[in-house]
């Protein structure tokens, strides 16, 4: 079935550094990828839906200059979080639209101190 | 707006018991219903699904009912056992809003021999 391999799984960095995750469809061509974040005992909230070779879509509330969102390629698509701060630490998710469904990356739990 | 609200974990139960997860939603369209789960350390999961009103979504052993008077979709399985044990997520998806999804805060299940 449709795959997204997503990395890294845990994260610890400094705050005011940046951090990169990547989220890679391995056996289908994910033109569409939605970015999540879920805070603790809340739900998953949706960040931004990016479309392959186009711009990113950022929900309300969710700055676009902080959360970069890259899908360069049909199989790649990357959030960085830029200057981190303690409260962006969280879990974050992508997922793809295949087919008729949807798959989800395993999640990136990333802790600022 | 459109919402999931999800019974709070976390849950734990013993081998063979009966399991309900309750959830229900607000939707301004015709959502489509749907049950994740996440095993540790691995990504989201569709567990089942229901497009319409009455359907019953149904997969190892786990069953959901739509229903739209009640606007419920609660997770039942008449005897969980230890690989049970998970986070699950209730979500719903409205065609009309880009069939972006809305999820519930998640609960999670240990299922103790």
């Amino acid at each position: 079935g449709a795959v997204v391999s997503q990395h890294p799984s845990r994260v610890i960095c400094k705050s005011g550094t940046s951090v990169k995750i990547e989220c890679r469809s391995l056996d289908f061509q994910a033109t569409t990828m939605f970015w999540y974040r879920q805070f603790p005992k809340q739900s998953l909230m949706l960040m931004a839906t990016s479309n392959e070779g186009s711009k990113a879509t950022y929900e309300q509330g969710v700055e676009k200059d902080k959360f970069l969102i890259n899908h360069a390629s049909l199989t790649l698509s990357t959030l960085t979080v830029t200057s981190a701060h303690p409260e962006d630490s969280s879990f974050y998710i992508c997922s793809a639209r295949y087919g008729g469904g949807y798959t989800f990356g395993s999640g990136t739990r990333l802790t600022v101190v | 707006g459109d919402s999931v609200t999800q019974m709070e974990g976390p849950v734990t139960l013993s081998e063979e018991a009966f399991l309900t997860i309750n959830c229900t939603y607000t939707a301004t369209g015709y959502p489509s219903l749907f049950w994740y789960v996440q095993y540790p350390g691995e990504g989201l999961q569709l567990l089942l699904k229901a497009t319409k009103a009455d359907d019953k979504g149904s997969n190892k052993g786990f069953e959901a009912t739509y229903r739209k008077e009640t606007t419920s979709f609660h997770l039942e399985k008449g005897s969980v056992q230890v690989s049970d044990s998970a986070v699950y997520f209730c979500a719903l998806s409205v065609f009309n809003t880009g069939n972006q999804f809305y999820f519930g805060t998640g609960t999670s299940l240990t299922v103790i021999p």
